[in-house]
């Protein structure tokens, strides 16, 4: 079974404008996690996906923003990017079928803004 | 805020020695997992352990569990070099299980020198 893929591994934007992310679950996995990872945060929860509808959301700005296709393929986006964005984006997926579940990650994308 | 709180930040042993890192949470959980990650790249699940459970084990691993004072440790037995990596604790909330959410603690950096 594949694992979780993220692309691309590495990005490098500017400031002001905006990427799009890509997460690819494990088959059969229905919930997909978005976490970002900074030296000074830590891994900070964004929001999750199950069937294509958003569960939860972390406490982040409106700038950033995900969607979850039918294939449960997952992207996020962000945009008017600023010098903070710069982080590590950690895609998790999951069976989620009853609780007491553990998170399968991708490499994860590496976001650098200038 | 950071559910999850481990301690030491960092923590240097020889490889062979036992290495026990701490984490403390603040609200009830369903369950507490134990997460590890080599530099830059995605977190793995290493073990979980459910809010009635007190001790589990896996391998050279064990973690316990104490509810009443919201803290858990992870013991690694007679550690290897290619044990050196970040570990993370993750708390699920006890939440109902509809607005899933996985918090994770800021970590603890493990060297084992060989």
């Amino acid at each position: 079974k594949a694992g979780v893929t993220q692309t691309p591994r590495y990005l490098i934007k500017t400031r002001g404008q905006q990427v799009t992310l890509s997460c690819s679950p494990i088959s059969g996995h229905r919930s997909v996690s978005w976490y970002q990872q900074t030296p000074g945060q830590g891994l900070q929860f964004l929001f999750e996906y199950f069937s294509e509808t958003q569960r939860n959301k972390g406490n982040f700005p409106g700038r950033f923003s995900g969607r979850q296709f039918s294939n449960s393929r997952s992207e996020m986006n962000v945009s008017t990017l600023e010098l903070g964005d710069s982080a590590l984006y950690l895609c998790a997926s999951s069976s989620r079928t009853g609780g007491n579940e553990k998170l399968f990650f991708g490499s994860g994308t590496q976001l650098s803004v200038l | 805020s950071q559910q999850g709180e481990e301690d030491p930040q960092a923590l240097s042993i020889q490889e062979g020695e036992n290495a026990t890192m701490n984490c403390s949470y603040k609200t009830s959980i369903n369950n507490l997992q134990w997460y590890r990650q080599n530099s830059g790249r995605g977190l793995v699940h290493l073990i979980l352990i459910r809010s009635n459970e007190r001790e589990k084990h896996s391998g050279r691993l064990r973690v316990t569990l104490d509810t009443s004072k919201k803290s858990s440790s992870l013991l690694i037995t007679a550690s290897r070099a290619a044990d050196t990596a970040s570990y993370f604790c993750a708390t699920d909330p006890n939440s109902g299980g509809s607005n899933y959410k996985l918090t994770f603690g800021k970590g603890t950096l493990l060297t084992v020198n060989p």
